[in-house]
């Protein structure tokens, strides 16, 4: 099973500010990782699939970066609606296995 | 307009069996390439991908419940069941289906989860 680890944890920002979440896979998984964003009492949201590839309606400071092992989602400019928590996930080989979460809180 | 809708059971006992299913609109699965997973998430803890069945009949099921986990589907009536047996408080969580299609590649469409709670 590919363990995929993300880090920080936490990260404590400000609305406006650049946010950095890392991802990194226990082996190698191509370019077939995807992002979402997953707020208190809802489903995850898709933000990124294919490492880089925006969803549908997925604002432009939003982006992904990455391939094989380490992978990086960065929110240029914080809005208060992106505070929340947000998963990687793989789906190189099965089972598809999600990150831990890094949760995005304000500072 | 993709739209996903789980149902069951809110309480479970231990020892029992648990089937949810997943009704849903805009997509067939008949559709090449398209298919529909369930995920489940522990209260304050992350997600884990449960089930998957494609299109044409294929199943995955994850190695650490594939004794316990059914997955089926039905193309008519527009339905994914999971069916878990011998239920644990450990189970206990929102269970979610998801619509994975041909770009993009993974779960474009979620339902909104359904809260699952084993206990006597």
């Amino acid at each position: 099973e590919i363990v995929l680890t993300q880090s920080p944890v936490t990260l404590s920002l400000s609305p406006g500010e650049s946010a950095t979440l890392s991802c990194r896979a226990s082996q190698g998984v191509a370019s077939q990782l995807a992002w979402y964003q997953q707020k208190p009492g809802q489903a995850p949201r898709l933000l990124i699939y294919d490492a880089s590839n925006r969803a549908t309606d997925i604002p432009a400071r939003f982006s992904g970066s990455g391939s094989r092992t380490d992978f990086t989602l960065t929110i240029s400019s914080l809005e208060p609606e992106d505070f929340a928590v947000y998963y990687c996930q793989q789906r190189h080989n099965w089972p598809w296995t999600f990150g831990q979460g890094t949760k995005v809180d304000i500072k | 307009q993709i739209t996903l809708q789980e149902s069951g059971p809110s309480l479970v006992q231990p020892t029992q069996t648990l089937t949810l299913t997943c009704t849903f609109t805009g997509f067939s699965l008949a559709t090449t390439g398209v298919g529909v997973g369930w995920i489940r998430q522990p209260p304050g803890k992350a997600l884990e991908c449960l089930a998957f069945i494609y299109w044409d009949g294929e199943k995955r099921i994850s190695p650490s419940l594939n004794t316990r986990l059914t997955i089926t589907k039905d193309t008519s009536r527009n339905q994914v069941v999971l069916t878990m047996t011998n239920m644990d408080p450990v189970d206990t969580g929102t269970y979610f289906c998801a619509y994975k299609g041909v770009l993009p590649p993974t779960f474009g469409h979620w339902g909104q989860g359904t809260l699952v709670t084993v206990s006597s």
